[in-house]
């Protein structure tokens, strides 16, 4: 069974720093891109980042472009956010989900349950 | 940035009845479109990708279409497992999601 799980959610103070992990298994992780979805308190999803399935390409939103840092061990089938300069808008709970691509299109198939980062002094 | 539009926000609909929720990209994204469903307190589940390919596991009630920049999903019949949230994707280059659409009980 494929299972994703997140962890490494806190209270940060703001300008602080937190490091998320989304341990994987069930599947051949090195097969597939991964990426974080966070969801603000009562609002909609937004992509923060991912990374192909080597590392050679990563991508970013704007809002955390230069502060936030994707990475991805193969070995330990792990995938990692790292957030720097820590802001309150960045207080969501933060998904990591699995891309699968089939017949030239790509879409999230697998979503772990989320890890909660709230941002306060 | 390719922006992805949803509309309407909240869709009031009585069981049974068929709901249509509208998804607009502010480019073409071809086909790279797919739709989530997300009930509260849950994960996202996958409905739809390629914009109209039901994922497994959906029931025939859910349709997707569209090309482009303009995608529709069609609800034909609303269960009452059916109200939730619903996002578009688009996925022709890095992800983006729409706002989301609530449906909700007439």
């Amino acid at each position: 069974e494929v299972q994703l799980v997140e962890s490494g959610g806190a209270l940060g103070q703001p300008g602080r720093s937190l490091r998320l992990s989304c341990a994987a298994s069930g599947f051949t992780f090195n097969d597939y891109a991964m990426h974080w979805v966070r969801q603000a308190p009562g609002k909609g999803l937004e992509w923060v980042s991912g990374i192909t399935w080597n590392s050679g390409s990563v991508g970013y939103a704007d809002s955390v472009k230069g502060r936030f840092t994707i990475s991805r061990d193969n070995a330990k089938n792990s995938l990692y956010l790292q957030m720097n300069s820590l802001r309150a808008e960045d207080m969501a709970l933060y998904y990591c989900a699995r891309d699968f691509c089939s017949s030239s299109f790509c879409y999230f198939d697998k979503w772990g349950q989320g890890t909660l980062v709230t941002v306060s002094s | 940035e390719i922006v992805m539009t949803q509309s309407p926000a909240t869709l009031s609909v009585s069981p049974g009845e068929r709901a249509t929720l509208s998804c607009r990209a502010s480019q073409s994204v071809s086909s790279n479109l797919a739709w989530y469903q997300q009930k509260s307190g849950q994960a996202p589940r996958l409905l739809i990708y390629g914009a109209s390919t039901r994922a497994t596991g959906i029931p025939a009630r859910f349709s997707g279409s569209g090309s482009g920049t303009e995608f529709t999903l069609t609800i034909s019949s609303l269960q009452s497992e059916d109200f939730a949230v619903y996002y578009c994707q688009q996925h022709n280059t890095w992800p983006r999601f729409g706002q989301g659409t609530k449906v909700e009980i007439k």
